[in-house]
This record gives C-alpha cells, sequence and structure tokens, in this order.
C-alpha cells in the first residue's frame, strides 16, 4: 500500500511541447504529494507540490493535476526547455510517514 | 543560507570493508534523513531522526548498517563490512520539525568492489 507507481520511465520532448509524467498511489492516507527534479550528480530537488483538497496547482510552467478519486496525480512541463532535461521524481507521504518516492522519469527535451 | 553538506562524494571500497557517510543538514533542521538511491531508482529511506532520537529504521538493515546523530546536529551512517549489494547513492535529507518539504544533499556515491 506504500507504493507509487511513474510512468514513463522515459520521456524525449521536442523544445516547447509538453512534458506530461503520470503518477498512481495506493493509500488513501496520503496527504502530500510533491515533485522531485534530480540532475546527475546532484540531490533532489522540490520542484512543486499539492496536497488533495484542490485539483491542480501551477508555478510557473509546471503544473500538478491531482485525481482524489481515480487516485492519480501529474506533472505537466509548458514550453519545455532544454534545461529542464533532468530525472523526475513523483512522492507522497501523510503526516508523520515516510516519503514515498516513484521510480523517476528521465526526461529529454531536444532543442 | 548552506545546503545540506554531505562528505565525501565519492568513495570505492573493497567488499568487507567499513564506509562512512557523514552529513550537517540545513542549520535549524532538526529533523535529518538518509536515503538509498539504487541506480535508476528514486530515493528510499534509510532512517529519520528528529533532533538525536532516531524515530523511524524500520528500513535500516541493521546487521551491517549503523548511524548516530550526536548532539542532533550533524549525523554519520556507517556500512561495516559493505557488500556488493551496497553500491549506491547515499543521500542525506532535512527539513524543519513538522515540516513536508525536505532538503537534499548533493548525495555520496559508493562502490563497493
Amino acid at each position: 500500500q506504500q507504493q507509487v507507481k511513474q510512468s514513463p520511465q522515459s520521456l524525449i520532448v521536442q523544445k516547447g511541447g509538453i512534458s506530461i509524467i503520470n503518477c498512481a498511489y495506493e493509500n488513501t492516507a496520503f496527504d502530500y504529494f510533491p515533485w522531485y527534479q534530480q540532475f546527475p550528480g546532484k540531490g533532489p530537488a522540490l520542484l512543486i507540490a499539492i496536497r488533495p483538497d484542490v485539483s491542480e496547482k501551477k508555478e510557473g510552467r509546471f503544473t500538478i493535476s491531482f485525481n482524489k478519486s481515480a487516485k492519480q496525480f501529474s506533472l505537466h512541463i509548458m514550453d519545455s526547455q532544454p534545461g529542464d532535461s533532468a530525472t523526475y521524481f513523483c512522492a507522497a507521504s501523510n503526516s508523520g510517514s515516510r516519503l514515498t518516492f516513484g521510480e523517476g522519469t528521465q526526461l529529454t527535451v531536444n532543442p | 543560507e548552506a545546503g545540506v553538506v554531505q562528505s565525501p562524494r565519492y568513495k570505492i571500497i573493497e567488499k568487507k570493508q567499513p564506509v562512512a557517510f557523514w552529513c550537517n543538514p540545513i542549520s535549524g533542521h532538526n529533523t535529518l534523513y538518509w536515503y538509498r538511491q539504487n541506480l535508476g531508482q528514486g530515493p528510499e529511506l534509510l532512517i529519520r531522526y528528529e533532533n538525536e532520537e532516531a524515530v523511524d529504521d524500520s528500513q535500516l538493515p541493521k546487521d551491517r548498517f549503523s548511524a548516530e546523530r550526536l548532539k542532533g546536529v550533524d549525523s554519520t551512517l556507517k556500512i561495516q563490512p559493505a557488500e556488493l549489494g551496497d553500491s549506491a547513492v547515499y543521500l542525506c535529507a532535512s527539513s524543519l520539525r513538522g515540516g513536508r518539504e525536505q532538503f537534499f544533499g548533493p548525495g555520496t556515491r559508493l562502490t563497493v568492489l
């Protein structure tokens, strides 16, 4: 019940396109859903996070869409840029519990 | 403000040797985490500290792994003896007490030969 499943494993997008990464969870007690961005040789860095009381959160070119009934959430990167090329992890937790990460999506944005 | 500091950044050892990793969290962060990240996978929590108390170490292989956080600031993670399967990146993270946002260090890449 602690799993978070992420897809796709890898994604190639042209500059200016939309990148979409999806995650699904099982534990209905999860109440915090962050997305982390990781560049090679660096630790993950928080990109954007959402709580289940809202269906969408937007910060600049990054948007989280959240579907509580389907237990799914997704990251949309608008106007994708080569500098967005990185590995993206979704995660989930509930208060006092460990942060459970998805397996990651390696995004490549071609110029 | 300085981020989470980890050392060493890279470590190569022979199997059965001991190894230790050090972490200095962001100033004022009471909560400290150690994660292991295998190649191509997401980080997995090994242990979480609230100040100097380990409050979640259920995923720490206690036969060979140990950790300490003396004085509730810096922390050390030790493996003794190391096995081939321990090759991974060991990440340290910190957060404010009760805070959800975790700040990660750059990690230590361990290679066990």
